[in-house]
């Protein structure tokens, strides 16, 4: 069956960097795109942005343009969100879900929390 | 940016039918094919995809769900509402870079 696993919860200092890991397993892992979606603590769904998983290109929602880095390891059908200089307002879980487009299937979170 | 608005909060009695609407500050639909899609998610869990344009159920969702509209006016509707399914709601668009709405609570009444 279709899973996508990611990696465990994170505890950083504001201007550290962390990555993030999205490993995918019951399909092949270069036919559809993965997207990234960030939930805040109490709220909603923000789409960041999708990895091309054939060409490596990401694209960028407009608030996820700084700081924030798609990447792949495709050998191992795994993406990774990297977040730089990491600010309080990071704390959130962030989800990797199979596209493009329609969210069929997601992973379940990495919880982030920034914190002095 | 396309603004997919929905109402915070829907109050219902289990067994009765809960109708949750998505409205989108332009079309996202392209040549007929509606591309407005429908997730739920519980608390401390990952959102789950329940209807794809617009109408169409994904696999293994009950056929108590079910989604219409077409433009920028779409409706989830769960008939009838079980307990299984208190939960939050969102549309999300993906005519153009992807938005999600702000989510609708469905709340027991």
């Amino acid at each position: 069956q279709i899973q996508l696993v990611q990696s465990g919860p994170e505890l950083k200092k504001p201007g550290e960097s962390l990555k993030i890991s999205c490993k995918a397993s019951g399909y092949t892992f270069t036919d559809y795109a993965m997207q990234w979606v960030k939930q805040a603590p109490g709220k909603g769904l923000q789409y960041m942005g999708w990895i091309n998983t054939q060409t490596g290109k990401p694209t960028y929602a407009d608030d996820f343009k700084e700081r924030f880095v798609f990447s792949l390891e495709t050998s191992a059908s795994t993406a990774y969100l990297q977040i730089n200089n990491l600010k309080n307002e990071d704390t959130a879980t962030y989800f990797c879900a199979r596209g493009p487009g329609v969210m069929d299937a997601w992973g379940q979170g990495a919880s982030v929390t920034v914190s002095s | 940016d396309i603004v997919l608005t929905q109402s915070p909060v829907l109050a219902v009695s289990l067994g009765q039918r809960a109708t949750i609407s998505c409205r989108a500050s332009q079309s996202v639909s392209i040549s007929s094919i509606n591309l407005m899609h429908w997730y739920q998610q519980k608390p401390g869990q990952q959102p789950k995809l329940l209807i794809y344009r617009a109408s169409n159920l994904a696999s293994g969702i009950p056929a108590r769900f079910s989604g219409s509209g077409s433009g920028t006016d779409f409706t989830l509707t769960i008939d009838p509402v079980q307990a299984d399914d208190i939960a939050a709601y969102y549309c999300q668009q993906s005519r153009e870079s992807p938005t999600f709405g702000g989510g609708t609570k469905l709340e027991l009444k």
